[in-house]
């Protein structure tokens, strides 16, 4: 399975600002997802990073909030724009190496105060 | 809309004991099934895939999957406080990305 790294693992933001998630693949992947997971929750979808193109939203996420970059098949970032306290969550990024199963990146813990 | 219904648990087991989690699915053409095991705070992490009816088993863990029935399960026996943990049932129905459950609190009690 691909390895892939998450940064960082947890901030402490204050609310306004912005914070830009990285994950980093070992290996060309097609599909990249970033994820939300509130504090008890399950995961939600934020978008699916394509590359060469405009990310893919789900009902809810809008790219003004959560821009997506993917500039290869390896790399892809999550910013989180404009933070209030609602945003505190843990956001995961995950790849599709086209076998079907979901490989997950360490996570990184968001705080905003 | 496709989902995935799981008890939320929490779901409590003496140790030693056999812990049964249980999924079902709405989608009649899913070919792929996973369980996936998530320690607080820490990101999912696949533990068993299973693709056909029947029965797979993998150490002390058993995916059992009945297609027609739309039902997944795992079974974890000799339960240990170290598999104290929130699992995912999740689903590729051919379009990615996977449709994942709510999971189950598993609490195992030593």
């Amino acid at each position: 399975s691909a390895v892939i790294s998450q940064k960082p693992s947890r901030d402490i933001c204050q609310r306004g600002t912005s914070l830009t998630i990285q994950c980093q693949v070992d290996s060309q992947v097609t599909m990249m997802f970033w994820y939300r997971q509130q504090p008890g929750q399950s995961l939600t979808l934020i978008a699916t990073a394509n590359q060469g193109s405009e990310a893919t939203y789900e009902s809810g996420f809008v790219i003004d909030k959560f821009p997506i970059s993917r500039p290869n098949l390896t790399f892809s970032t999550l910013t989180v724009s404009n933070m209030s306290p609602e945003d505190s969550s843990i956001y995961l990024c995950s790849v599709d190496e086209g076998a079907a199963e979901a490989f997950f990146g360490q996570g990184t813990r968001l705080t905003v105060v | 809309q496709k989902e995935v219904e799981q008890n939320s648990g929490p779901l409590s087991v003496p140790e030693g004991a056999i812990a049964s989690l249980n999924c079902t699915y709405s989608d009649r053409v899913s070919q792929s099934f996973f369980w996936y095991r998530q320690y607080s705070g820490k990101s999912p992490e696949l533990i068993m895939s299973i693709y056909s009816n029947g029965d797979k088993e993998d150490g002390r863990f058993t995916a059992q999957l009945n297609k027609a029935s739309q039902y997944v399960s795992l079974l974890i026996r000799d339960s240990q406080p170290s598999d104290s943990a929130t699992y995912l049932c999740a689903f590729d129905s051919g379009n990615t990305p996977l449709v994942f459950g709510k999971g189950t609190r598993l609490s195992v009690i030593a």
